[in-house]
């Protein structure tokens, strides 16, 4: 069974606005991390944002921000006022486990944004 | 200097050949693993090593072995490479004191 899904192969949105990248996830630990992972053309993985089962708030940093939804298993990812430099392939990612296990992570297949100008 | 460096970035070899591809780390990580990217996917983990004596396969280790030479480095070898283990591959390392992960710059591996 797949632990993470990323439903949305690609994606476009306009220069400047919000735009959201779906991830839903399957683990039956109580104790687990999210992660968002942004790779450009380039190929380097860049990461983003983290988000812990336990968290009791979405985590934001800058222009992102992930809407945890713990019931429903699902830590999409929000990019606001979408720039040019945001295009690239955005991989949702889940460590099983507590952080101190730094258990290995699983991705999904991933989502290419496109900015359009 | 980079965190984690991989050498080399981009390899071009001829499918039956040997080929090794290394990572080191600065990071002072016990925890190192090797991930695999096909053009479009997200990446699956070929081995895994928590410390200098474990290692550990991972969901795709068929035509992969890895060495865990010291805490810092971590190869991974094709023995006979094969023209579909062309893909982009990394290496990253974790601490369980943090949540982070550390990624290298990837190896674009092509087998023709």
């Amino acid at each position: 069974a797949q632990k993470i899904t990323q439903t949305q192969p690609g994606m476009f949105v306009q220069e400047k606005e919000a735009v959201t990248l779906d991830c839903t996830y399957d683990t039956s630990d109580p104790s687990y991390g999210l992660f968002w992972y942004k790779q450009p053309s380039s190929g380097e993985m860049i990461f983003l944002i983290y988000q812990g089962s336990y968290d009791q708030q979405n985590a934001t940093e800058g222009r992102y921000s992930l809407n945890f939804q713990k019931a429903r298993k699902s830590a999409n990812l929000v990019i606001s006022a979408s720039q040019l430099g945001d295009s690239a392939m955005y991989f949702c990612a889940m460590r099983d486990g507590p952080h101190n296990a730094g258990n290995m992570l699983t991705f999904g297949g991933g989502t290419r944004l496109m900015v359009k100008p | 200097d980079a965190d984690v460096t991989q050498t080399p970035r981009n390899r071009i070899t001829k499918t039956g050949k040997r080929i090794m591809l290394e990572c080191s780390q600065t990071k002072g990580h016990d925890r190192m693993y090797w991930y695999r990217q096909d053009p479009g996917l997200g990446l699956r983990l070929i081995y895994y090593s928590f410390d200098v004596k474990d290692i550990n396969k991972g969901e795709i280790s068929d035509g992969y072995s890895v060495s865990r030479q010291a805490q810092a480095k971590f190869s991974l070898s094709l023995e006979s490479a094969i023209p579909n283990q062309t893909a982009l591959y990394f290496c990253a390392t974790s601490d369980p004191g943090n949540y982070g992960y550390t990624f290298g710059s990837g190896t674009r591996l092509t087998v023709v």
